[in-house]
């Protein structure tokens, strides 16, 4: 278990106002990425950060911004919610030592 | 086409049957994982394989590279194992690029 937190677990919230979810890792892993999971689709890549302040785009990154200030904290922002991205939000680290891929529990939110 | 796919999408067994799980895929890769999602739950890692075959427990995971395919095997089956089996691949070169299949929905009945 390498200790992700996501926060919050459950979220709703209307069209257009802004959301951040937390992802908070205890290991000290260099690599962290937040996923999207819908029905029919596999886990899809929104943005991953290779280091504080190191980020970059995934595949459905547009509506969606990340900040990693710190190692073990990345943030991911909805500017301004849409029903679209009504989904469940999946953080996951991984261990260069070990090429082991570890993921938080999941937020789910839902986006009125 | 999908540069992950997994076969079957549903599968039903019952206890104790032995079940095998397939994925293939078309890019060049480092590493391939399994992942296991209960139903409402998170995701956990099951194997991480670059070449041959591990074991842990009641699960094998064997890949052959030549032929860019994968295979879970779940000896016993029983009716916990219950759950989704994701299949990742990481291409060559790059810690960022995991590409995930669609999932196979495993459900083991007593």
């Amino acid at each position: 278990d390498a200790g992700i937190t996501q926060s919050p677990r459950h979220k709703v919230t209307e069209t257009g106002t802004p959301v951040t979810l937390r992802c908070h890792q205890t290991e000290n892993h260099r690599y962290m990425y937040w996923y999207r999971q819908d029905p029919g689709h596999g886990l899809r890549l929104i943005h991953y950060s290779y280091g504080v302040k190191d980020t970059d785009k995934g595949e459905v990154s547009d509506g969606y911004s990340v900040s990693r200030s710190k190692t073990e904290d990345f943030l991911l922002t909805l500017e301004s919610a849409t029903s679209s991205q009504t989904s469940v939000y999946f953080c996951a680290t991984y261990s260069t030592a070990t090429g082991e891929l570890f993921f938080g529990e999941g937020s789910r939110l839902t986006v009125l | 086409k999908n540069e992950v796919e997994q076969s079957p999408q549903n599968l039903t067994a019952q206890e104790g049957e032995f079940i095998t799980i397939n994925c293939s895929y078309s890019v060049g890769i480092s590493a391939l994982h399994w992942l296991q999602q209960h139903p409402g739950g998170g995701i956990v890692s099951l194997f991480m394989l670059s070449s041959g075959k591990k074991k842990h427990g009641r699960l094998i995971a064997t890949i052959n590279i030549q032929e860019k395919h994968s295979s879970l095997h779940i000896t016993a089956s029983h009716p916990r194992d219950s759950a989704v089996y994701i299949c990742a691949v990481r291409s060559t070169g790059t810690a960022s690029k995991l590409t995930f299949g669609t999932g196979t929905r495993l459900q083991v009945t007593l």
